[in-house]
């Protein structure tokens, strides 16, 4: 049972345009969703969140948006960088809840 | 300067046997998780201790078990070992105590255990 879905397994995006990575969730009771970035043989590490009193939140090139009616997410990251080229996590927690995790998205921004 | 490290990096060991994956943190954090990401590249969480008190322990079989002699340290040893326990193993710390969802985590690097 998939609470966090991160439905597009892969995206390849040109330097310089922007990057939207998607997130679903199916349970109501998460009120704080986080995005963790992931290079290969690192572990995540953390890069934005978004409490649900909020529908946006912005540090630099990256914006993540919340839908709650729709329980959506998505990380946009402007303009994107060769350097942006690595693995995208979505979670989320209900209070005191572990973490639960998606996926993952392979971003590749092409040069 | 590692804020969380964990050895081994690799890990390749027949069924049955017992191992130990060894993880610290220098963050001064009084929270340290286990999370296994399995060949469905799922990161689920095992265990998180606060002070070296045991605060969440999801399903996992007894064959799993975490020791913290400290609260910059927190090992995880595994027995008899099965095909299905191959996966990355992550240990991360968090600041605040109890484990919250809010805190932000610190992973370390992983430990690619490989059950032949």
């Amino acid at each position: 049972d998939q609470q966090v879905k991160q439905n597009s397994p892969s995206l390849s995006v040109q330097e310089g345009r922007i990057s939207i990575l998607n997130c679903d969730y199916t349970n109501s009771m998460f009120d704080y969703f986080l995005w963790y970035k992931k290079y290969p043989a690192e572990g995540p590490t953390f890069l934005i969140s978004i409490s649900s009193i909020k529908d946006k939140n912005e540090d630099g090139r990256f914006t993540v948006f919340l839908n709650k009616s729709a329980k959506h997410l998505s990380l946009h990251i402007v303009p994107s960088q060769p350097g942006d080229s690595a693995v995208y996590f979505c979670a989320a927690s209900a209070g005191n809840t572990p973490l639960v995790f998606g996926k993952g998205t392979r971003l590749s921004v092409i040069a | 300067d590692t804020a969380v490290s964990q050895t081994p990096k690799y890990l390749v060991t027949q069924m049955g046997n017992d191992k130990s994956i060894k993880c610290e943190q220098n963050l001064g954090h009084d929270t340290m998780y286990w999370y296994k990401q399995d060949s469905k590249k799922f990161l689920k969480i095992m265990f998180s201790y606060n002070n070296k008190e045991l605060i969440i322990n999801e399903t996992v079989p007894n064959r799993f078990s975490p020791k913290s002699p400290d609260k910059a340290h927190l090992n995880l040893h595994i027995n008899s070992l099965e095909l299905g326990d191959s996966a990355v193993y992550f240990c991360a710390s968090s600041l605040r105590s109890k484990g919250q969802g809010r805190d932000t985590q610190y992973f370390g690097p992983g430990t690619r255990l490989t059950v032949l």
